[in-house]
C-alpha cells in the first residue's frame, strides 16, 4: 500500500523568503508523484509531476520539486514566495499503471508581508 | 477555471437524505474521478469511471454509488447521510484512465455538502 506523509501541516513564511514544503512517500513500487496547489474556496490544481527522467521538476508559479529515491522524498520549494502564494499545498503519489491517487494531509503555506 | 463543472456548489440537508452530486468533465476527457475532502480525513480518493465503465474504487461507501452517463457527465449518489458525510465532494477529470496513469487529473470546484 502507499502513503504520503506531508511533514508539515502549517509552515509560516515572511514575502520574498525562500520556502521548502516536504514531502515522503512509501510505496512497494515505481511510482508518480505529483503537487497540487488548492487556493480558498476552489479546487485543486496540478503545480508540477514526477514522471520520469530529471528529478528535478519545474512547474508552474516559480515552484520546483525534487525527487528524490533514496530517501523516498519529493519537496517542494520556491525561492521568493509572494503573497499570493498562500494556500493549501498536497503532495500525492500515484503507481505507475495504477489509477488510485493517495494525497498526503496538505501544508497550509501563509505568506506574511 | 479547469472546464470542470459541478452542481450544485453548496447542498444543505438532513440525515437520513439522499443527494446527488453532478459532475461535468472536459472536453475530450473520458475519466471521472470523484474525491471527499474533509477535516478529519484529508482527501479521499472515492471511485473513478472510464468511459461509462468503473475503472477504481477508494475508500467509497456502500451508501455511496456513481455512474457516468454516455455523455460522459458523472453523477456521485449519496444515501442515508450522516453527519459525518459532510465534507467538500470533488470531482476530476483526465484524458485517458485504461493505462495511462501519467494523466493529469484537472479538477473542478467542489460541492460543499452540510448534513444537519
Amino acid at each position: 500500500a502507499q502513503s504520503v506523509t506531508q511533514l508539515d501541516s502549517q509552515v509560516p513564511v515572511f514575502e520574498e523568503a525562500p520556502v521548502e514544503l516536504r514531502c515522503n512517500y512509501s510505496s512497494s513500487v515505481s511510482v508518480y508523484l505529483f503537487w497540487y496547489v488548492q487556493y480558498p474556496n476552489q479546487g485543486l490544481q496540478l503545480l508540477l509531476k514526477y514522471l520520469s527522467g530529471s528529478t528535478l521538476v519545474k512547474g508552474i508559479n516559480g515552484f520546483e520539486a525534487e525527487f528524490n529515491k533514496s530517501q523516498t522524498s519529493f519537496h517542494l520549494r520556491k525561492p521568493s514566495v509572494h503573497i499570493s502564494d498562500t494556500a493549501e499545498y498536497f503532495c500525492a503519489v500515484r503507481n505507475t499503471g495504477g489509477f488510485k491517487t493517495i494525497f498526503g494531509a496538505g501544508t497550509r503555506l501563509f505568506v506574511k508581508a | 477555471d479547469s472546464g470542470v463543472t459541478q452542481t450544485p456548489k453548496h447542498l444543505i440537508t438532513a440525515t437520513g437524505q439522499r443527494v446527488t452530486l453532478r459532475c461535468s468533465p472536459r472536453s475530450g476527457d473520458l475519466s471521472v474521478y470523484w474525491y471527499q475532502q474533509s477535516l478529519d480525513q484529508g482527501l479521499q480518493f472515492l471511485i473513478q469511471y472510464y468511459n461509462g465503465e468503473e475503472r477504481a474504487k477508494g475508500n467509497i461507501l456502500e451508501r455511496f454509488s456513481a455512474q457516468q452517463f454516455p455523455d460522459l457527465h458523472s453523477e456521485l449518489n449519496l444515501s442515508s447521510l450522516e453527519l459525518g458525510d459532510s465534507a467538500l465532494y470533488f470531482c476530476a477529470s483526465s484524458v485517458g484512465g485504461w493505462g495511462e496513469s501519467t494523466d493529469t487529473q484537472y479538477f473542478g470546484p467542489g460541492t460543499r455538502l452540510t448534513v444537519l
